[in-house]
Parts: structure tokens; sequence; C-alpha cells
């Protein structure tokens, strides 16, 4: 069965300090796409990246980055010299092309960064 | 202006009362979806809908019904609200496959006393 799993409940960081947000997932599928999406104080989602199953390099966008491993089946996001507007919920979400249906959230990562 | 549109944003109501949550979207999308948000639960899948005639029901469908009234339109009802309803709402869209990459709505924070 497909599953997300988001282990960190919460982290608080300090300004500039680089943090890493863990994401392992389980598929059967061999085809399915990985998700990154930021919820702010404000409540929206926001899209941050959409990664294919047969592409594994890692992506860097600013001052994020992600960390594809299919090997440990884990897309960790990275984000380098964190800042106060980082501040949010951050959700893993897990897409298999063969279920067709819609995304398979983690219950989301809640990042505190203080100043 | 938004992309992808819910009313109402914040909605009180009691127990028993019928509401309804309402989705537009500008996208031209084919693919539209109702979740709901509980604290610590992450987001789950209510329905929904490839094209207009087309919808399904997700993992937790009971209590709640849905209406795909256009391509653009997609609305869901509580029939009967109960206070464990309470959560944060959201549709969203994807353009024909659901590995697309799914856009959200700014949600509806529904409390059902």
């Amino acid at each position: 069965a497909q599953k997300v799993t988001q282990a960190q409940t919460e982290i608080s960081v300090v300004e500039k300090e680089d943090v890493t947000l863990d994401c392992v997932y389980e598929t059967r599928d061999t085809t399915y796409y990985l998700f990154w999406y930021k919820q702010p104080p404000s409540g929206e989602l926001v899209f941050l990246i959409r990664r294919n199953s047969f592409d594994e390099q890692n992506e860097i966008s600013g001052r994020y980055s992600w960390n594809f491993q299919k090997s440990t089946s884990s897309f960790n996001f990275t984000i380098t010299a964190s800042q106060v507007v980082d501040s949010a919920v951050y959700f893993c979400a897990l897409s298999e092309y063969q279920a067709g249906t819609a995304l398979i959230f983690g219950k989301g990562t809640t990042l505190s960064v203080s100043s | 202006d938004a992309d992808v549109t819910q009313t109402p944003r914040n909605r009180i109501t009691k127990t028993g009362k019928r509401i309804m949550l309402e989705c537009s979207q500008t996208k031209g999308h084919d693919r539209m979806y109702w979740y709901r948000q509980d604290p610590g639960l992450g987001l789950r899948l209510i329905y929904y809908s490839f094209d207009v005639k087309d919808i399904n029901k997700g993992e937790i469908s009971d209590g709640y019904s849905v209406s795909r009234q256009a391509q653009a339109k997609f609305s869901l009802s509580l029939e009967s609200a109960i206070p464990n309803q309470t959560a944060l709402y959201f549709c969203a869209t994807s353009l024909a496959d659901s590995t697309d990459t799914q856009y959200f709505g700014p949600g509806t924070r529904l409390t059902v006393l």
C-alpha cells in the first residue's frame, strides 16, 4: 500500500541555519511522482516541486534543494540559510501512476524559524 | 485573480444543517478534488472528479456528497453537518493525469457547533 511518512513533526531552528525535512515513501508502482508543498501560516498550499520516479537527479532552486534516493525511498528537502519566512508546515506527497487517483500526503512537518 | 477559488472562506454552522462549499477554477483543468485537513493528519481525499460525468469517492467520503456542475465548478455538500466535520477543506485541480501537479484553492475553514 502507498504511504508517505514525515517522521519529524516539528523542527525549530534559528535564522541562517540549514535544515533538512525528511520524507520516506512506500509504493509498489514503478512509475510515481513525489511532491513537496508548503503551507504558510496564512493557510494556503503552495506547490514547491514535482519529481518523477525515473529522475533521481537532485534539484536546487535558490535556497531550496531536494535529494531523491530510490534506494532508500526518500525524498528529502533542505533549506539552506533558513529565514523567518520559511516558517510553515511542509507536506511531502506521493502520486502513483497505476492508482490514478490523487495525492497521498504525509502528515507534515512544522518548521519554525526564529530570528 | 486566483486560479482556484473557494467560497465561503470561513463558515460556522450548527449540527444537522446542510452546507455547501463551492470551488471554481480558471485553469482549464479537467480533474478536480476535495480534501480535508485535520491537525496532525495531513490532507485526506474526500471525492475526486475526472470530468463532468465522472465522480469518484475518496478515502473519507461518508457524510459528504459532491456535484460537478461544469468543468470549472465542483461543489462539496455536507448533508447533515456534525462536529467532527470541523476541518479545513481544500479544493484542488490538475490538468489531465493524477500524477500532474495539483493546484490548491485557498481553503475553507468550517466549524460545526
